[in-house]
């Protein structure tokens, strides 16, 4: 079974504290995904990666920023917690597509249990 | 305009009735569907995948895809108490893009 961990279920910060949220993967997947999940505004992506020190942007990356060193491990961190990123925070983990069209590129994610971030 | 709509509901269903659960999208190369499964407080749980057009069943749930419609579908055979949850439709169009869940209630 895929197994997606998450280092913490609940966290509570302050506003202007740095938060890292850590994420580990144990199906030797190639992509790994950083999601935040709001009422109303549903899953967004942050931040996505394809291989170890590869970093992309997703939709809304302003505020956070991720590392990859190894290949099992994907970080979220927020520079400087702000009340407007008390979210629920997802990751996940995939096997690498080849792209659009091409049959190999399922993409089927699979998530973590999730870390629900407090920033007072 | 939304890349995958689906109708947030809340839908209520009799236990034993079948529930179904509608998607659409807007990008037409899209190739491959997925449904998750998220219960309140939990994170999404893949429970269907299905990448050519027809049915694709596992044990209550059978997945539905017309390409030509743009349209994606669950069908919840006997539904239970416990298949109470929000129901997330992706769409793979390069990146996975998720609808706004659709919330099912299956009353005793």
């Amino acid at each position: 079974d895929v197994k997606v961990t998450q280092s913490s279920r609940y966290l509570v910060k302050r506003t202007g504290e740095k938060v890292f949220l850590e994420c580990v993967q144990d199906m030797d997947h190639e992509n790994m995904f950083w999601y935040r999940q709001d009422p109303g505004l549903g899953l967004r992506l942050i931040y996505f990666s394809y291989d170890v020190k590869m970093k992309e942007k997703g939709d809304i990356p302003e505020g956070y920023s991720v590392s990859r060193e190894k290949k099992e491990r994907f970080s979220l961190i927020l520079e400087s917690a702000s009340t407007n990123q008390t979210s629920m925070y997802l990751c996940a983990s995939s096997f690498l597509g080849s792209g659009q069209g091409d049959p190999s590129s399922y993409n089927e994610q699979f998530f973590g249990p999730g870390t629900r971030l407090t920033v007072l | 305009q939304k890349e995958v709509e689906q109708n947030s509901g809340p839908l209520s269903v009799p236990e034993g009735a079948i529930a179904s659960l509608n998607c659409t999208y807007s990008d037409r190369g899209s190739q491959s569907f997925f449904w998750y499964r998220q219960y309140s407080g939990k994170s999404p749980e893949l429970i269907m995948s299905i990448y050519s057009n027809g049915d694709k069943e596992d044990g209550r749930f059978t997945a539905q895809l017309n390409k030509a419609s743009q349209y994606v579908s669950l069908l919840i055979r006997d539904s239970q108490p416990s298949d109470s949850a929000t129901y997330l439709c992706a769409v793979n169009s390069g990146k996975l893009i998720f609808g706004q869940g659709t919330e099912l209630s299956v009353k005793p």
